[in-house]
């Protein structure tokens, strides 16, 4: 059975940066997609981008120009980082996978974990 | 960006109850949509993808439908389990979300 599992700092500073990695145990990283999504009770659920085992990446517009993927397939995890944090980056942080084939269906999940951006 | 709109926010229902939930496509999306249920404290669940392909383990009681810009998840015969949050979610351009449907206890 495939697990994901965040981990990370819960609390960023305003302008700092959000660093999370998702550790994949069960199963390999290797021939599928791996995603961000976050979740505020605000803006509800929002895909941030997904990374491919081989490297390749695809981010939400919207976050394009703070976001970083990368993936480390020696280790089965891979990270995020979001630049130049601000309190509407307060949110519920989820890895996933994509469901074979797919870029952005997510049929296994990690159990998120939430990070606050505040001073 | 293509917006997602969930109709009704919120559903009371009962327990055998037939429960019917709409997503609308601000622009058509063919069949790439898909349904999460997502309880309270977890993760969202896949039950639906492709619009109406039932994900594997998830109970014959949900069913999807449509293509373009309407769809439906159907709940048959509502079991207390399925006391949730539902979300659509389109693959067609990016990916986006419904802002999800409550279906609670009447």
């Amino acid at each position: 059975q495939v697990q994901l599992q965040e981990s990370g700092p819960g609390l960023v500073k305003p302008s700092e940066t959000l660093t999370l990695t998702c550790t994949v145990s069960g199963g390999s990283i290797s021939s599928y997609y791996w995603s961000w999504i976050r979740q505020t009770p605000g803006k509800g659920l929002e895909w941030i981008g997904y990374i491919y085992y081989s490297g390749i990446t695809n981010y939400n517009p919207s976050l394009k120009s703070r976001v970083t993927i990368s993936i480390d397939t020696s280790k089965n995890q891979f990270s995020l980082k979001l630049i130049s944090v601000t309190a509407a980056d307060t949110a519920v942080y989820y890895c996933a996978r994509g469901r074979s084939g797919t870029f952005y269906i997510a049929d296994y999940w990690g159990q998120g974990s939430l990070v606050t951006v505040s001073s | 960006d293509i917006q997602m709109t969930q109709s009704p926010s919120t559903l009371s229902a009962s327990v055998g109850d037939r429960v019917t939930i709409t997503c609308r496509a601000s622009q058509t999306i063919s069949i790439w949509l898909a349904w999460y249920q997502q309880k309270p404290g977890k993760a969202p669940k896949l039950l639906i993808y492709e619009a109406s392909s039932l994900e594997s383990g998830v109970p014959s009681r949900f069913s999807g439908s449509g293509s373009g810009t309407e769809f439906t998840l159907t709940i048959s015969s509502l079991q207390p389990d399925d006391f949730a949050t539902y979300y659509c979610q389109q693959s067609n351009s990016y990916s986006t979300f419904g802002q999800g449907t409550k279906v609670e206890i009447k």
